[in-house]
């Protein structure tokens, strides 16, 4: 089975403090994707990475930043975090070929006050 | 990225009794459809997926019906119990230059009462 992995499931940080969340996958997948999830919202695409050193902005990068140095972490960072990103960040990697699975992490629940 | 509709927002039903849920999409690009269940403070997991060059697939009570001319896909669920109570959501593939990446339907609350 695939097995993604986030560091933390719950964090509680201050306004302009520096938070990274990491994620690991043990698949050798390439494409991996961060995401946040609030409600009424749905899930929606922050960034992601089809390779080391790779990254892309998704739908929604602003405040967000990445870093890929291995292959099965993919970090997200909010460099100065604000009280608008208090959310859910799902984690995800991607089988390859045009039709992959993709499978997520449990989550990490990001209060920012 | 492009949308993905999903309805109903919330459906509650008896158990033993089906549950369906319908999206739409609107990326022709998308050959991709897989649907997660989320369980409370847990991430979603992937539940059962279809690819464009199918029409139907199942998996023993649930099953994906897929209409690519009409751009809709549907989730059905059969004999329903009440561990089927989750948020289920749909999503569509985005093309290569997103990475496979996947757009969400906003999901579906569904209850399942003894």
């Amino acid at each position: 089975d695939v097995k993604v992995t986030q560091s933390s499931r719950y964090l509680v940080k201050r306004t302009g403090e520096k938070v990274f969340l990491e994620c690991v996958q043990d698949m050798d997948h390439e494409n991996m994707f961060w995401y946040r999830q609030d409600p009424g919202l749905g899930l929606r695409l922050i960034y992601f990475s089809y390779d080391v050193k790779m990254k892309e902005k998704g739908d929604i990068p602003e405040g967000y930043s990445v870093s890929r140095e291995k292959k099965e972490r993919f970090s997200l960072i909010l460099e100065s975090a604000s009280t608008n990103q208090t959310s859910m960040y799902l984690c995800a990697s991607r089988s390859p070929g045009q039709g992959g699975e993709q499978y997520f992490g449990p989550g990490t629940r990001l209060t920012v006050t | 990225g492009e949308n993905v509709e999903q309805h109903p927002s919330t459906l509650s039903v008896q158990e033993g009794d089906s549950a369906v849920i319908k999206c739409t999409y609107s990326d022709s690009a998308s050959n991709y459809f897989p649907w997660y269940k989320q369980e409370l403070g847990k991430g979603p997991q992937l539940i059962i997926d279809i690819r464009s060059n199918v029409g139907e697939k199942k998996d023993q009570r649930i099953a994906v019906t897929l209409n690519k001319t009409a751009k809709h896909f549907s989730l059905h669920i059969t004999e329903t119990q009440p561990e089927d109570s989750a948020v289920y959501f749909c999503a569509a593939s985005m093309g290569s230059n997103s990475g496979y990446a996947l757009n969400f339907g906003k999901g579906t609350s569904l209850l399942v009462t003894p």
